[in-house]
This record gives structure tokens, sequence and C-alpha cells, in this order.
């Protein structure tokens, strides 16, 4: 069974600088996607980011990247220039690439407050 | 607009009741889901649709029920055998069931709680 581990249930940055979410997730098949998704106060449930495993090259998306470390299957979000819009709770997710359930697995996610 | 909408935002259930959740999608998407958000545990799949008149169980069904009459709705029945109904739930839909390559796309949720 496939599973995802969020460690930090809670972290804060300042305004414009730096911050790094961290994921790691357990699996013994090979091709998989995982997936950065943002949930803000209202609720939303809105998608980051998404990294196909088979990829060595780490997914960006503007102030949004990843570090995707597949042997340690470690999955980091980092989000650079934090922005007060930034803040909201973000969910690390796995999907198998053979699911013939489209299952999100997630993880049990962070709250993240950017600090003006 | 094209999008999912969830009716109602709040709803409020005595114990002992069943109540339903809406979900519609104009997106003209195959596959649709029913996840369960808790504090503390992320979201868990409570029952998905690939195709219209077809549904399977995910991780959590006991307690729900759901039906897929049409390509763009799919209620689900939070009945009075659900131990701990007090929620929040949340719709997706995507293109196909299978493959990440489909964004699952979300819609605003509904907040039940059991009084």
């Amino acid at each position: 069974a496939q599973t995802v581990t969020q460690s930090q249930p809670e972290m804060s940055v300042q305004e414009a600088e730096t911050v790094t979410l961290s994921c790691t997730y357990d699996t013994s098949e090979n091709n998989y996607y995982l997936f950065w998704y943002k949930q803000p106060p209202s609720r939303q449930m809105i998608l980051v980011i998404r990294q196909e495993a088979y990829k060595q090259q780490n997914a960006t998306e503007n102030r949004f990247s990843v570090n995707f470390q597949k042997a340690a299957k470690s999955f980091s979000l980092k989000i650079s220039d934090s922005q007060l819009g930034d803040t909201a709770m973000y969910f690390c997710a796995f999907m198998l690439y053979s699911s013939n359930t489209g299952k999100l697995i997630f993880g049990q996610g962070t709250t993240l407050q950017v600090k003006p | 607009d094209g999008g999912i909408t969830q009716s109602p935002k709040y709803l409020f259930r005595k114990e002992g009741q069943n109540v339903t959740l809406s979900c519609e999608q104009n997106l003209n998407h195959d596959a649709m889901y029913w996840y369960r958000q808790d504090p503390g545990q992320g979201l868990r799949l409570i029952y998905y649709s690939q195709i219209v008149n077809d549904f399977q169980k995910g991780d959590i069904a006991e307690g729900y029920s759901v039906s897929r009459e049409k390509k763009e709705s799919f209620p689900l029945t939070v009945t009075s055998a659900q131990k701990n109904p007090t929620a929040f739930y949340l719709c997706a839909s995507s293109p196909h069931l299978a493959g990440g390559l489909h964004e699952q796309f979300f819609g605003p949720g509904t907040r039940l709680t059991v009084l």
C-alpha cells in the first residue's frame, strides 16, 4: 500500500522569503505521479504542481518548484518570493501511473502562514 | 463558466437522519469522486465513478451511498449508519479515471455537521 507523510503540521515564512515544505512517500511501484495541492481559507483545492516519476527533471511553475528525490522517496515543494496569497494548507498527493481508479493518496497537510 | 458546484455549503443534520450532498459538473468529465476531509488526516476517498450508472467504493465507503444517473451529477448520501459524519466533503472530477496526466478538479466543498 502507498502512504504519504507530511511531517510539518505548521510552518510560517516572511513575505518575499523562500520556504520549503517536505513530503515523503512509500511505494514499491516504479511509475507514479506526485502532486502538490493548495487549499486556501476558502477551502477550494487547487493543483499547484505535478511531477511524473519517470522524469528526472524537477517540475517548476513560476514561483513553485519541487525537489524530487526518487531514491529517497522525497518530494518537497519550494515556494520562492512568498506572497500573502500563498497562505494556505498544502497537501502532497500520490497516484499510481497504472491506477484504474484515479485515486489520489493524500498526506496530512501542512498549514503555511505567510507573514507581512 | 465551467466548473464543479457543490451544495449546500453548510449542512446540519440531526443524528439518525440521512442527508444528500449535491455535486454537479459542466466540464464534460467522465470520472467523478467524493473525498472526506478531517483535521490532521488529509483527504480520503469515499466513492468514485468512471461512467454513468457505474461507481466503486473507495477506502471509507461504509455509511455512504452514491448514484450516477447523469454524467454531470454525482450526489452523495450520508446515511444514519455513518458513525462520525461530521466532516468537510469534497467532490472532484477528471476527464478520465485512469492516469495522473488528467488533473482532478475540485468543487468548493460542503461542511456537514451532525447535531
